[in-house]
Formats: C-alpha cells, sequence, structure tokens
C-alpha cells in the first residue's frame, strides 16, 4: 500500500544553519504531496503543498519540490530560526484511496 | 472563523468505560478523519467518512466506533474494547474525496488519558 518514509530525528541545528528533511514516498498512482507542521500539544498546520511532478511549494522560507523520478518531496529551509523547532509531517494524498497518508514525524531543534 | 474544533482538550477515562470524543467543522467540507498520535510516532488512521451516513475503517479501527449523521459532524466513541487508549486523538477535514490536490485542515487533537 501506500507510504511515507522521512528520516528519524530529532534533528538539532543552531540559527542560522540550513534544513534539509528528506523524505520518499510509494504510491500508485499520482498523489499529491504535503509538509505540515506540529507545535508542542497541538494539532497540525499545512507548511506547503506540491500538486503534480516538479511542482515546488514554497512558505515561510521552507522549500519542497516533488520529484517523481525519486519519489521525494525534501524539506528545505536555507536559515532555520528558533521558531522553527517543531515537528515536521510529510504526508501523501491520492484520490484512489481517499486517505491521507502520514510519515513518522521528524523533530526539529534550534538552538540559539 | 471557519475551522474544525474538538473538544475536549483533554479527557480522563475509567478503564472499562465508553467515550465520545467530539469533533465538529464549519468549513462545508464533505470528508472527515479521525487519527491518533502516541508520543514519536506518526499518525495513524482510525476511520474516514466521504459522505453523510458512510464511513470506513482505517487502519487501527479496533476498539472504535463514529458515526457521520450530519455533515459537520464526526465523533468517535472510544470503546472499553480498546486496550490501549491512552494516546493524542487528532481530527481532520477536507473539500472532498475526489479532489486531491487539497489539504486537510486538522482541530486542535484531545488527549485522552486512561486513569
Amino acid at each position: 500500500g501506500d507510504s511515507v518514509t522521512q528520516m528519524e530525528g530529532p534533528v538539532t541545528l543552531s540559527e542560522e544553519a540550513f534544513l534539509t528533511i528528506n523524505c520518499t514516498y510509494t504510491a500508485t498512482g499520482y498523489p499529491s504531496l504535503f509538509w505540515y507542521v506540529q507545535y508542542p500539544g497541538e494539532g497540525l498546520q499545512l507548511l506547503l503543498k506540491a500538486t503534480k511532478a516538479d511542482d515546488k511549494g514554497s512558505n515561510k522560507g521552507f522549500e519542497a519540490t516533488y520529484r517523481k523520478e525519486t519519489t521525494s518531496f525534501h524539506l528545505e529551509k536555507g536559515s532555520v530560526q528558533v521558531s522553527d523547532s517543531a515537528v515536521y509531517f510529510c504526508a501523501l494524498y491520492t484520490s484512489g484511496t481517499y486517505k491521507y497518508i502520514f510519515g513518522t514525524g521528524t523533530r526539529l531543534k534550534v538552538l540559539a | 472563523d471557519g475551522g474544525i474544533t474538538q473538544s475536549p482538550k483533554y479527557l480522563f477515562r475509567k478503564e472499562g468505560q465508553n467515550v465520545t470524543l467530539s469533533c465538529e467543522q464549519n468549513l462545508n467540507h464533505d470528508a472527515m478523519y479521525w487519527y491518533r498520535q502516541d508520543p514519536g510516532q506518526g499518525l495513524r488512521l482510525i476511520y474516514y467518512s466521504q459522505i453523510v451516513n458512510d464511513f470506513q475503517k482505517g487502519d487501527i479501527a479496533e476498539g472504535y466506533s463514529v458515526s457521520r449523521e450530519k455533515k459537520e459532524s464526526f465523533p468517535l466513541t472510544v470503546t472499553s474494547a480498546q486496550k490501549n487508549p491512552t494516546a493524542f486523538y487528532l481530527c481532520a477535514s477536507s473539500t472532498s474525496g475526489g479532489a486531491g490536490n487539497t489539504e486537510a485542515f486538522f482541530g486542535q487533537g484531545t488527549r485522552l488519558t486512561v486513569v
């Protein structure tokens, strides 16, 4: 079945460092891809999305490109801030299954 | 403001009791979902519904039940048959099961603890 694999955390970075969180997927058909962020004790918020191959989603300095050839959707940010500390989830949706499938999440901690 | 409201935020259950978690949305979304989140783990799908009066089991439906009598409401009951119910429960909604180019919107979650 469909699945999402993302790098295990925690990831600890200094402020202004470059961030990459890897995400790969397995899906039948052509999924839409998402990155969500979760702050402690809260629900998930959409960070960015991409709906077809080669699309780039971006928001708040974060970017991810839908790579069909490598089945990947890696999250990047050029300069992280302490306020970016959270758990990040990669997810996919296929209309054939009507379900959102999530990765296990990657905890990011940014130190001042 | 439009959104998804989950209540209560914290819930304590005694062994052997059934409890119901509320999820209401005013986004006019057709599809609704329940996920369970355990510490350090991802989200696991419990039940989902694409339309009123219809719902499907997710990956971990055992010990849970749902209803979808109204478009805006999708309550989850955690029954006594669920052996390890302590977790963080998240409700979500989206515009349509067939519209894959849209995101799911999440509530703030309910933290259930068995005492």
